[in-house]
């Protein structure tokens, strides 16, 4: 069972943040959470996780409530190139499958001109 | 080398037939992943092998048969599949079963008629 919950869709602006939310309001103490895009006809590629704290990288910056009961991933400046369906994935310890990428269905978000 | 190779990309099978899916990485990665996802849904969990011994089973058919020969190399074993085995599947790698983001690769798109 998936343990988070997004909206189906979002539209962004290019050239504009994209803010995609998630929440996770059963998230225990160990969870992570983590975020994956699949772009169309490719694998899912890792964009970023965090347990608490505030993490940002590269592609994106997570921010986590402080009850940790939802998150919400930020595209800092959106290209045409970052449609793709996003997935928010509560993550346990290793160990049996909540240790393991177990996929929601995700948030479908267009990017346009 | 940061990829995860699957081959074939495409593969047409009859349901008579017995065929292979390959998957390799060269990145020192000790737990490998096969996931399967049939069209507008999310990446379902089949087969996990940490450190080339299979670890989790997602309670997969056994019409499919995980290899795992040494720690670069996944394969899985198909044998008199039905038409509603047709998918993209894909393989994962990851650093180990610990907090470390999977690598996807691009995946095997297999139609079984």
């Amino acid at each position: 069972d998936a343990k988070t919950t997004q909206p189906t869709s979002m539209d962004c602006a290019e050239g504009r943040a994209a803010n995609l939310p998630c929440n996770h309001s059963t998230i225990s103490g160990n969870e992570y959470v983590y975020w994956y895009r699949q772009i169309h006809s490719q694998g899912p590629q890792y964009i970023i996780h965090g347990l608490k704290n505030n993490e940002t990288n590269e592609m994106a910056s997570l921010i986590i409530t402080e009850d940790r009961k939802s998150s919400t991933l930020i595209l800092p400046h959106a290209t045409l190139r970052d449609t793709a369906v996003y997935y928010c994935i509560v993550r346990g310890n290793y160990g049996g499958s909540q240790g393991n990428l177990i996929f929601g269905k995700g948030t479908k978000l267009s990017v346009k001109p | 080398d940061t990829e995860v190779t699957q081959t074939p990309k495409h593969l047409v099978m009859g349901m008579t037939n017995k065929k292979s899916l390959k998957c390799e990485q060269h990145m020192g990665h000790r737990a490998m992943y096969w996931y399967k996802q049939k069209a507008k849904k999310p990446p379902e969990l089949m087969f996990v092998y940490s450190y080339e011994k299979l670890s989790i089973n997602e309670s997969v058919p056994s019409r499919f048969s995980p290899e795992c020969p040494n720690s670069s190399l996944l394969n899985l074993h198909l044998h008199a599949l039905q038409p509603e085995d047709s998918a993209l599947y894909l393989c994962a790698s990851s650093a180990g079963q610990g907090h470390y983001g999977y690598t996807f690769g691009s995946g095997t798109r297999l139609t079984v008629v």
